[in-house]
């Protein structure tokens, strides 16, 4: 039984570039959420995608979007990377919403901004 | 605004030792609260929930609205309870599906 999946593992820009990161959920998980993870500190949400629909935005630049495909899949593309993008990306599915289902997280991509 | 503190960033109990982890969090309404787990090269896990009131591997976890803690405990630490513990609140729906984590506390089990 696959878990959620991303990819790349591990990743390295420059500064200014674009990347997109991609997850794929667990069969039959509909809902798919970022979070970003800078050294030292716990994850921090980025954004959350139901049944293809932008549900939940954190904090983040608008150099940050995202998008859900009809597999429920997802990716996460940042813009003008900074040195500060530098960090952990987590990708967590879960079947629906709400705090009564469980969040599933994937391995991570390790992005290195240089 | 939610906001999760972890007051320990590094916790060290010898082995057969109770462990308590601390948890404080911020919210105006009714929390949803949850502790997270990262075993050494593993992905981050759900450890346990307040609302299903479950022990697992161990570890209970009392959340007291008074004090507005949901602190992990266990009565006899063992060596592979030694990982990153995250203490999470939410989501908490209408809109707002987001999980608020802490900073995390790194429990070392001494042999």
């Amino acid at each position: 039984d696959a878990g959620v999946t991303q990819s790349p593992t591990h990743l390295i820009k420059t500064r200014g570039q674009h990347v997109t990161l991609r997850c794929s959920p667990i069969s039959g998980h509909k809902s798919v959420s970022w979070y970003q993870q800078v050294l030292g500190q716990g994850p921090q949400f980025i954004f959350q995608y139901y049944e293809k629909e932008e549900r939940g935005r954190g904090n983040f630049p608008d150099r940050f979007s995202a998008r859900q495909f009809p597999n429920y899949s997802s990716e996460l593309n940042v813009n003008a990377l900074l040195l500060g993008d530098s960090a952990l990306y987590l990708c967590a599915s879960s079947l629906q919403l709400g705090s009564q289902t469980e969040a599933f997280f994937g391995q991570g991509t390790r992005l290195t901004v240089v | 605004a939610q906001r999760v503190t972890q007051p320990e960033k590094l916790l060290s109990v010898f082995k057969g030792a109770p462990v308590e982890l601390k948890c404080n969090y911020s919210y105006s309404g009714s929390p949803e609260l949850f502790w997270y787990v990262q075993y050494s090269r593993q992905r981050l896990q759900l450890l346990l929930r307040h609302i299903s009131r479950e022990s697992i591997k161990g570890f209970t976890a009392d959340l007291n609205k008074g004090e507005t803690s949901f602190h992990l405990k266990k009565p006899f630490a063992q060596e592979e309870d030694s990982a990153m513990y995250y203490c999470a609140l939410g989501p908490m729906g209408f809109g707002n599906e987001k999980l608020t984590f802490g900073t995390g506390t790194r429990l070392t089990i001494i042999p």
